[in-house]
């Protein structure tokens, strides 16, 4: 079975620019959740979802960040306009109910 | 705010030796869970204890878990060079809220 895909790997921006990171999660899972991981602050839940329906975006940092959940099979995190402050690796996860999570790749961004 | 934080923050052991992590955490929990890490890729999730369990196995690792003291370890038996990766405890956010807090994890590196 495949397991959560994110996409891109790595994405290099200048500042300003606005920058979209996707995520298919695994086939059946309920619950999504966008994650970001830096050296200062470690790993920082921004936002989830149950059954498409975004929960809890109480970790987003400010109006420059969004997620949208469109359907069961796909998301995304966008940052317009992106900032030096945003570097950082992107996670997302998803689960069967609220539990054990399952993480991709991640997404490696540099804002310039 | 952190819930969970590992301790120490990173260790460096030879193969074969035991590793022991722990954590501590704030809030009352309903679970906790630990995490590997290896460089560069996502989490993966390694075993989850429940606030009811004081004790659980999974092959060469050990978690136990004191409520009283809201603290957890994770020991890792026998150890090899690939369970070099960073280690994570991650607990339940509470209050219902779903999704986790993580700390800042160990560092495990497995001398040869």
């Amino acid at each position: 079975d495949a397991g959560v895909i994110q996409s891109p790997r790595h994405e290099v921006t200048e500042m300003g620019q606005e920058v979209t990171l996707r995520c298919k999660p695994i086939s059946g899972h309920d619950y999504l959740f966008w994650y970001r991981q830096t050296m200062m602050r470690g790993l920082e839940l921004l936002i989830y979802f149950n059954n498409n329906v975004p929960i809890d975006d109480s970790g987003m940092p400010e109006d420059r960040f969004s997620a949208k959940m469109p359907n069961a099979s796909f998301s995304t995190l966008k940052i317009q306009p992106s900032e030096p402050r945003d570097s950082a690796v992107y996670f997302c996860a998803s689960s069967l109910g609220a539990n054990t999570q399952y993480f991709g790749p991640g997404t490696r961004l540099t804002v310039l | 705010s952190q819930q969970g934080e590992e301790d120490p923050q990173a260790l460096s052991i030879q193969e074969g030796e035991n590793a022991t992590m722990n954590c501590s955490y704030k809030t009352s929990i309903n679970n906790l869970q630990w995490y590997r890490q290896n460089s560069g890729r996502g989490l993966v999730h390694l075993i989850l204890i429940r606030s009811n369990e004081r004790e659980k196995h999974s092959g060469r690792l050990r978690v136990t878990l004191d409520t009283s003291k809201k603290s957890s370890s994770l020991l890792i038996t026998a150890s090899r060079a690939a369970d070099t990766a960073s280690y994570f405890c991650a607990t339940d956010r509470g209050g219902g809220a779903d999704g986790l807090t993580f700390g800042k994890g160990t560092h495990l590196i497995i001398q040869p």
